[in-house]
């Protein structure tokens, strides 16, 4: 089975400073791993995943997330934040076999203070 | 971009009532899913359908839930007979290939009072 820890329930950054949102999974397979972002009532938005390839993703909004396979890590990373920023991020897992679903961790709240 | 439609945004039901919730998935999609948020607590999936069947459901899925795809475009979530319990966000999304990637749309607000 497949799982997901993010460590930290809420980070609070102050605009303009960097920010990093931590994730590690567990699976006993290969990985395919996402990170999504949820603004106050909104749906679900994919900023990034990693499928293959580099380690190092890039995705929407200057975000950018690592996959580190020795540390099951694939943490996401934005050097200088927005207020604009402030919303709940989650990282998910699922593996390579078709139509598997997606694991959520339970989500980082990250609050961006002016 | 094509978008994941659900309908309606929120809905309010007395409990032991019927729901159905609405999805249009991406046109070109062939894997469709219902996840479900409760409040606070993180995004849980309920179940995947594909070629017209359930492919895959969690232990949260029981005789109460009921999937279909009456016609080609939509996908409905059922809820037969509601708790309280079943108040949460609720999530379609879809999938070209059922892996790699998924849409999801911006869901619906369960409300059982």
């Amino acid at each position: 089975a497949q799982s997901v820890t993010q460590l930290d329930s809420q980070v609070p950054v102050f605009e303009e400073a960097p920010v990093e949102l931590r994730c590690n999974y567990s699976s006993s397979v290969s990985v395919y791993l996402f990170w999504y972002v949820q603004y106050p009532n909104q749906g679900l938005q994919l900023l990034l995943k990693y499928l293959s390839g580099s380690t190092l993703v890039k995705g929407i909004n200057g975000f950018e997330a690592e996959f580190n396979k020795s540390q099951t890590s694939f943490h996401l990373r934005k050097p200088s934040v927005h207020i604009s920023d402030t919303a709940e991020y989650f990282c998910a897992v699922s593996s390579p076999s078709r139509n598997t679903p997606l694991v959520f961790g339970k989500g980082t709240r990250l609050s961006v203070i002016a | 971009e094509p978008e994941v439609t659900q309908t309606p945004s929120h809905q309010v039901t007395q409990m032991g009532q019927e729901v159905i919730l609405r999805c249009v998935p991406i046109s070109n999609h062939l894997y469709f899913y219902w996840y479900r948020q409760i409040l606070g607590q993180k995004v849980e999936f309920l179940v995947s359908f594909y070629n017209n069947e359930i492919s895959e459901k969690s232990e949260i899925f029981d005789d109460q839930f009921s999937v279909e795809r009456p016609d080609g475009s939509n996908f409905t979530l059922k809820i037969r007979s509601t708790k309280l319990e079943d108040s949460a966000m609720y999530f379609c999304a879809s999938s070209e290939r059922g892996r790699g990637g998924y849409t999801f749309g911006s869901g619906t607000r369960l409300t059982v009072v």
